[in-house]
């Protein structure tokens, strides 16, 4: 059975401090590592897929990295707009789509 | 470019009444479809999943139900509610297994 666990549950941040998000994960083949953002009563967004360890896709100031176990998401000098809760799923091969973790709720203070 | 509509956006419904929330997707043929139920502290968590029309598969017992009568439709139903039912639901769709999911706003269901 896919697991993905995400750390920490929470962040709190000032504006502008640079920090990153875990995602561990447990898959037989891993074929695909998706990040999402959610902002509060609302779907979840699409960042970013990560395919292969080595991989790193950027978009503003998100990073997202991919080794063997686990991914990070790094945040650099974030603003208040960046407040939000991110998801990491990943994909085995499976029918039923992604398994996704409980996510991190990201607060960043001005 | 490719939409998703869900509704209704909230909802409240009394205790063993019936449940219908539709989603709809435009701007793509024979997509895969998912119904989620998001609960505080419990993640996303996998209801239905259909890859065609009339097509769908469970991932956990319930008194929800979920059918496909069109190829971009799908609606979570629901006989008589229970408390438990309480929620956020969420439909999405992807172009096939494996593929990036892309969410709907949401629907809040509240059973009171």
């Amino acid at each position: 059975e896919d697991q993905v666990t995400q750390s920490p549950e929470a962040l709190r941040l000032q504006e502008g401090e640079s920090s990153s998000l875990n995602c561990s994960y447990t898959v037989s083949g891993l074929r695909g590592l998706f990040w999402y953002r959610q902002d509060p009563g609302k779907g979840p967004e699409f960042l970013f897929t990560l395919y292969s360890a080595g991989e790193e896709k950027e978009k503003e100031r998100l990073k997202a990295t991919l080794t063997k176990k686990e991914s990070f998401l790094h945040i650099t000098a974030p603003k208040p707009e960046d407040s939000a809760t991110y998801l990491c799923a990943v994909w085995g091969g499976g029918a039923d789509g992604l398994t996704f973790g409980k996510g991190t709720h990201l607060i960043i203070q001005p | 470019s490719q939409t998703i509509h869900q509704w209704p956006a909230t909802l409240v419904q009394p205790v063993g009444s019936p449940l219908s929330l539709e989603c709809t997707v435009e701007g793509t043929s024979n997509p895969n479809l998912y119904w989620y139920r998001q609960a505080a502290g419990r993640g996303l968590q996998l209801l239905f999943y259909s890859i065609g029309i009339d097509q769908i598969s469970s991932e956990v017992p319930q008194n929800l139900s979920a059918s496909r009568p069109q190829d971009r439709q799908f609606i979570l139903s629901s006989k008589k509610l229970l408390l438990s039912d309480s929620g956020f639901y969420l439909c999405a769709w992807s172009s096939g297994m494996g593929n990036t999911i892309y969410f709907g706003e949401g629907s809040w269901l509240t059973v009171v």
